[in-house]
């Protein structure tokens, strides 16, 4: 089966810019999470979703992201305007399926420069 | 005092030997306690997941979870050059490993031939 893709692998911006990450997750799977992973840390929940209906949003910064899955599959993650601190590699990870395993399988990320 | 707090290393060791991983963490509510291997430039893998306290083996991986003390171990044994990663340990509540995972820093190992 084919794995979480997410496009762009790499994006440059200005502070103040906007930009946006996509995921396409695993088919069938209707569990899907963003994570925000900075240099040298581990990746941090910033939103999960079931089906297209939030379950946690709690550690996203709500003043510049946003995120939605429309139609319960693919996602969108949007930072405007970015900072400086939003440097950082983007994960999206989905879950479910047929199997119901518990386990989280992850895209290889956006990793996002702002200067 | 960070929730879950692991060594960043690096730990370097030469190939064949035993590795061991660890991680603490703060939060009573974890039951769910997950191993994840991280490439340089791709997303995490899972490697263990275990539920409550106890052992369990796959190959030549072993995760020990022991909630007393609140302290997770990853075993690697006969390590391989392969086996050089980034080792995350993850952790999450009663959402049966469904809930957002609670990440540490990751413990860079290098494995050398």
């Amino acid at each position: 089966e084919a794995g979480v893709a997410q496009s762009p692998r790499y994006k440059i911006i200005e502070k103040r810019q906007s930009v946006a990450f996509w995921c396409n997750p695993i088919s069938g799977h209707a569990t899907l999470y963003w994570y925000q992973q900075i240099l040298g840390q581990g990746p941090k929940l910033l939103i999960q979703f079931q089906n297209n209906g939030v379950v946690d949003d709690s550690q996203l910064p709500k003043d510049r992201f946003s995120a939605e899955r429309l139609k319960g599959v693919d996602s969108t993650l949007k930072i405007q305007p970015a900072k400086l601190e939003d440097s950082a590699v983007y994960l999206c990870a989905s879950r479910g399926g047929r199997a119901q395993t518990n386990e989280q399988f992850f895209g290889p990320g956006t990793r996002l420069t702002v200067l | 005092q960070k929730e879950v707090e692991q060594d960043p290393g690096p730990l370097s060791v030469p190939e064949g030997a035993i590795v061991s991983l660890n991680c603490t963490y703060s939060n009573s509510a974890f039951q769910y306690f997950m191993w994840y291997r991280q490439y340089s430039r791709k997303g995490p893998e899972l490697l263990m997941y275990t539920y409550s306290s106890g052992n369990k083996e796959d190959g030549r991986f072993t995760a020990q979870v022991d909630k007393s003390s609140k302290y997770i171990s990853l075993f690697i044994r006969d390590s391989q050059p392969s086996d050089s990663a980034t080792y995350l340990c993850a952790m999450s509540g009663s959402g049966g490993g469904a809930d957002g995972l609670t990440f540490g820093k990751g413990t860079h190992l290098i494995i050398q031939p």
